[in-house]
Formats: structure tokens, sequence, C-alpha cells
């Protein structure tokens, strides 16, 4: 299957800093790239859609301010979670879509990143 | 009423055993269906997608149910390795496409 990479893996940063996570695929060009959050026992939760070269579509509830999504090619999208809060402590799993079969629906999840903010 | 519904379960099995899940969606124009595994803190990973036809992989059998808006998946002769949990996962289009997900059944294949 397609692989798709996320840098880092752990982070662990103070309140009031900024993190990057880079969400990036390797073999194949993502058109559509995908952010979740997935709380602990829970499903994961979309936070936004973005299609490359465009403005992320964000989910309901979820601040476009905070969580700064660039996806600025066909293989790399960065989600940017500012002003980072102990409530934004969380697993963040990024998905791609693409492959090598037109049309193909399916989506292809990076290995997570957990962030915990102290 | 969810978008996407599951059992949480979970489901105790012994070795052997044959499982069923079944998922049901509220949309009825939703388009594609899967059906992801996902390791605990690991990231989900793809296990198959679901057609209108039904489709078999292994031990593993999609089924999709249009006219009652559900999905199943049926594991035969359960392995111990085939302990996680079950994501449905469902996709449609509204303006762009929305990908929603089940809350995910949980599955135990004990010795």
């Amino acid at each position: 299957g397609a692989v798709v990479s996320q840098h880092p893996s752990r982070v662990i940063c103070k309140s009031g800093t900024s993190v990057k996570i880079e969400c990036r695929s390797l073999d194949f060009q993502a058109t559509t790239m995908f952010w979740y959050r997935q709380f602990p026992k829970k499903s994961l939760m979309l936070m936004a859609t973005s299609n490359e070269g465009s403005k992320a579509t964000y989910e309901q509830g979820v601040e476009k301010d905070k969580f700064l999504i660039n996806h600025a090619s066909l293989t790399l999208s960065t989600l940017t979670v500012t002003s980072a809060h102990p409530e934004d402590s969380s697993f963040y799993i990024c998905s791609a879509r693409g492959g090598s079969r037109e049309g193909t629906y399916e989506q292809y999840f990076g290995p997570g990143t957990r962030l915990t903010v102290t | 009423r969810k978008e996407v519904e599951q059992d949480p379960g979970p489901f105790n099995v012994p070795e052997g055993a044959t499982v069923a899940f079944n998922c049901t969606y509220s949309n009825s124009a939703s388009q594609s269906f899967f059906w992801y595994r996902q390791d605990c803190r690991k990231e989900p990973k793809l296990l198959m997608s679901v057609y209108s036809s039904g489709n078999e992989d292994g031990r593993f059998t999609a089924q999709l149910n249009r006219a009652s808006q559900y999905i199943s998946l049926l594991i035969r002769d359960s392995k111990l390795s085939d302990s996680a949990t079950y994501l449905c996962v469902v996709l449609h289009s509204g303006g762009y496409q929305k990908v929603t997900f089940g809350t995910g059944t949980k599955l135990q294949v004990i010795p």
C-alpha cells in the first residue's frame, strides 16, 4: 500500500508555544490530505480537509486560526498548533488520498504524532 | 442519530470462531465505504474497501446493504492477531468530500 509519513512522532511542548507537524506522502501524489485528532479510547475526529494549493476546509468547531494547515505541495501538508494549551494534547493523525488507481477514495494514514502540552 | 454507528464491543471470541460486525450510516448519499483496522496507539490501516457486490479477501468478507444503510465485516477462523479495533468509514460528497469514522468495534480473540 501507499506510504504516508509524519514527523515528529512524539512532541512535548510548553503552553503558549507553537508546534508544527509534517505529513508526507512518500510514493504517491496526494491531492487531498486530511487531519484528524484522536482522544483516548475514542474514534478519529476529522479536523480539516486540505487540497493542494487551496485553503483547508475546517470542520465545525475547529478553530482555523489555532490549527493552521498548509498543503504546499502534492506530497506535503503541515499542521501547526499555535499557542498550544494542555487541552490540545492529543494524538494527531494525517491521511492522504491518491494512489495509483484512478478515482480511488482510499485513504492512507500516517503513523500519528502524539502531542503533549505541559 | 450519529452519522456512522458501530457497536463498541468488546467482542471476545475464541480462536477459530467466526465473528461479524455491523455498521450503520445515516446519509443515504454516502458513496464509498471502508473497513480500517486500528491497533492500540497506532494509526488506522486500511483493511478493505466495501463494494456494492460484496467482496472477500481471505478470511475477511465485507458487504454493503444500501437499502438498509449498513455495511458488515465478517471474519472467519479468527486469529489472535485479529485482536484490534475495527473502524467503519463512510465517504460522501456535499460540496467537498467528507469522511466520517465510526467509533470502532473492539475485537479480542482469546486463546
